[in-house]
């Protein structure tokens, strides 16, 4: 699986859109990206994947590049319930290599009032 | 619907001693996963079973053994508990298949002194 490149940190204001670059130069074409996320101490959550169109459900949007060596999620109205560890994953899209799921050190996103 | 479950939340043991931490989910998920995690650090997968009757290892499985009890239960034991591995055990599920998210239970911490 591709690796993945996060910012450690960052801040974002309460009812302001967050967003959240991952970079992956070395996807290949059957890698998918997810987001997950993980509220302190507690396991992490789904929130969204995608191949190469942008995908948007209730929780947020994904936007992948062109070339797809990059995506960003974005929190449209962030909460202070936002605030968590946030991963970007790329996995091959294989049913024989399963689910499994590499987590790196993701972005610690704080939302302040 | 209780989703993933894991048994202990907490638990301390002393170097040697041996331990089984317990997962169940009641999703009907043909794949089943042990992760662990380290204070300030992404999860690391331990051992997957990718369905009833298989298992197999993943990133870090030394000290570690696991069994697929059936549909429902995956279980994750240490025979000879050390301080290595002191950490936070996340057990998770999904259905079989290419791109289904993964559901995380709530964690068991476990302090090896």
């Amino acid at each position: 699986d591709a690796k993945t490149t996060q910012p450690p940190s960052m801040d974002c204001a309460e009812g302001r859109a967050a967003n959240l670059p991952c970079n992956h130069s070395t996807i290949s074409g059957n890698e998918y990206v997810y987001w997950y996320r993980q509220i302190h101490s507690q396991g992490p959550q789904y929130i969204i994947h995608g191949l190469k169109n942008n995908e948007t459900n209730e929780m947020a949007s994904l936007i992948i590049t062109e070339d797809r060596k990059s995506s960003t999620l974005i929190l449209p109205h962030a909460t202070l319930r936002d605030t968590a560890v946030y991963y970007c994953i790329v996995r091959v899209a294989q049913e024989a290599a399963g689910n499994k799921l590499t987590f790196g050190g993701g972005t610690r996103v704080l939302v302040k009032p | 619907n209780a989703g993933v479950t894991q048994t202990p939340k907490f638990q301390v043991l002393k170097t040697g001693q041996s331990m089984t931490l317990q997962c169940a989910q009641d999703m009907n998920h043909n794949s089943m996963y042990w992760y662990r995690q380290d204070p300030g650090m992404g999860l690391r997968l331990i051992y997957y079973s990718a369905s009833e009757g298989t298992t197999d290892k993943g990133e870090v499985p030394n000290g570690y053994n696991v069994s697929r009890l059936n549909k429902r239960e995956f279980s994750l034991r240490l025979e000879s508990a050390a301080p290595s591995q002191t950490s936070v055990y996340f057990c998770a599920s999904s259905a079989r298949g290419i791109i289904y998210e993964q559901y995380f239970g709530p964690g068991t911490r476990l302090t090896v002194t």
